[in-house]
């Protein structure tokens, strides 16, 4: 079965500087994607970033960059600049294209931003 | 299109009640997926629809809780009887293929005291 691990409840960033986030996965599958998604305290769920796990190349959305890792099945979200905006729940995910074709959620990691 | 729309956003009820979460997936998407979000649990997912035939509910917690989907544009999720540990918020997404962005509806708070 797949798993995602968000290991960090929570961390914390100064505005402008640039913050890591964590995520591993387990899986036996070669074909899936990688997500990271956003949750304000609205608690409207935001897609930040999507990956093919098929494509070497890093995905970036402007501030927004992963670092994946296929053979480590590491998948860190990097967030540049950080705005005070970006204070939310993030969410690692794992979509699968197999016969089982489920999307699985980490724990989420609480971001906060420091004036 | 409008999104994924549940209904309704906020529900309390009593112990022991039937309680009952509808959703409307986005028209064309192939999957739907119900989640539940605690704080101690993230966001679990219960059970996934594909093409409105349930594929995997090994996350329902028990035999409390069902799901339906009669035809693509609806859904339900429904607690019978309900306890206060299904206390959480309850999500419904929906997809078009595997691997696609999945959007989210804005969620259902569930109380029950």
């Amino acid at each position: 079965a797949q798993t995602v691990t968000q290991s960090q409840p929570e961390m914390s960033v100064q505005e402008a500087e640039t913050v890591t986030l964590s995520c591993t996965y387990d899986t036996s599958e070669s074909d899936y994607y990688l997500f990271w998604y956003k949750q304000p305290p609205s608690r409207q769920m935001i897609l930040v970033i999507r990956q093919e796990a098929y494509k070497q190349q890093n995905a970036t959305e402007n501030r927004f960059s992963v670092n994946f890792q296929k053979a480590a099945k590491s998948f860190s979200l990097k967030i540049s600049d950080s705005q005070l905006g970006d204070a939310a729940m993030y969410f690692c995910a794992y979509f699968s294209t197999g016969a089982n074709s489920k999307l699985t959620f980490g724990k989420g990691i609480t971001l906060s931003v420091r004036p | 299109d409008a999104g994924v729309i549940q209904s309704p956003r906020h529900e309390v009820t009593e112990m022991g009640q039937e309680v009952t979460l509808r959703c409307k997936p986005i028209s064309g998407h192939d999957y739907l997926f119900w989640y539940r979000q605690t704080m101690m649990r993230g966001l679990e997912l219960l059970i996934y629809f594909n093409n409105n035939v349930p594929i995997d509910d090994s996350g329902m917690p028990e035999d409390r809780f069902s799901a339906k989907m009669p035809n693509a544009s609806f859904s339900t999720l429904k607690i019978q009887p309900s306890e206060p540990r299904d206390s959480a918020v309850y999500f419904c997404a929906s997809s078009l293929v595997p691997g696609g962005q999945a959007f989210f509806g804005q969620g259902t708070r569930l109380t029950v005291v």
